[in-house]
């Protein structure tokens, strides 16, 4: 079946900082890939997503592309705020397999000031 | 606009006992879906409805089940609860089945606790 895998948290940077969030995935067919971001006391957001292979999603400074020879779909950022600080999950949605959203366990990211 | 509504927000319930959530998707969205998040996990796909019809199922036992009314909002009932049924329940909605937009919108949750 379809799984995501993502880098142990919790991650700690400095304000500033340069930040990589890990997710690799495994799926049977041609999927959708998303970054969701949960914010303490809050439902999930999405953060960016790709819909096929070699595309990059971005926002808020958020970048991530869609690798199909290496399954993965790294999370990055140049200088990370202190309000980056959240949990971050990694996702993907394969029509072909008939499931639904299949959710990486989620990397928690604290950016000291 | 108003986004996905659920309620309640917060609830405790014993062992053994039974428990209804409810979820208002976004208006125009047909399509419900529900997760259970357990602390420090990652969202797990439960079940999700599409025109009042349940187009998928994730892999929990019997004592959940759920159904979509024809204003697509949408109820998940959980009976003989346990002590690992506590868990953060997210309802999302899409305007079609299988993410094929590309994009669910998540309410804020029902926190259950079973003590």
């Amino acid at each position: 079946g379809n799984s995501v895998t993502q880098m142990e948290g919790p991650v700690t940077l400095s304000e500033e900082a340069f930040l990589t969030i890990n997710c690799t995935y495994t799926a049977t067919g041609y999927p959708s890939l998303f970054w969701y971001v949960q914010y303490p006391g809050e439902g999930l957001q999405l953060l960016l997503k790709a819909t096929k292979a070699d595309d990059k999603g971005s926002n808020k400074g958020f970048e991530a592309t869609y690798r199909k020879e290496t399954t993965s779909f790294h999370l990055e950022k140049g200088s990370v705020q202190v309000s980056d600080s959240a949990v971050y999950f990694c996702a993907l949605s394969d029509r072909g397999s008939g499931q639904n959203f299949v959710f990486g366990p989620g990397t928690r990211l604290s950016v000291l000031p | 606009d108003a986004g996905v509504t659920q309620s309640p927000t917060h609830l405790i319930k014993t062992r053994g006992q039974h428990v209804t959530l409810r979820c208002s998707p976004i208006s125009g969205h047909k399509s419900v879906s529900w997760y259970q998040q357990v602390l420090g996990q990652g969202p797990q796909f439960i079940f999700q409805y599409y025109e009042k019809e349940e187009r998928g199922r994730g892999n929990f036992p019997d004592r959940f089940s759920a159904r979509q009314f024809p204003n697509y909002s949408s109820e998940l009932n959980v009976n003989a609860l346990l002590l690992g049924d506590s868990a953060l329940y997210l309802c999302a909605s899409s305007l079609a089945p299988g993410g094929q937009v590309g994009e669910l919108f998540f309410g804020e949750g029902s926190r259950l606790t079973v003590l």
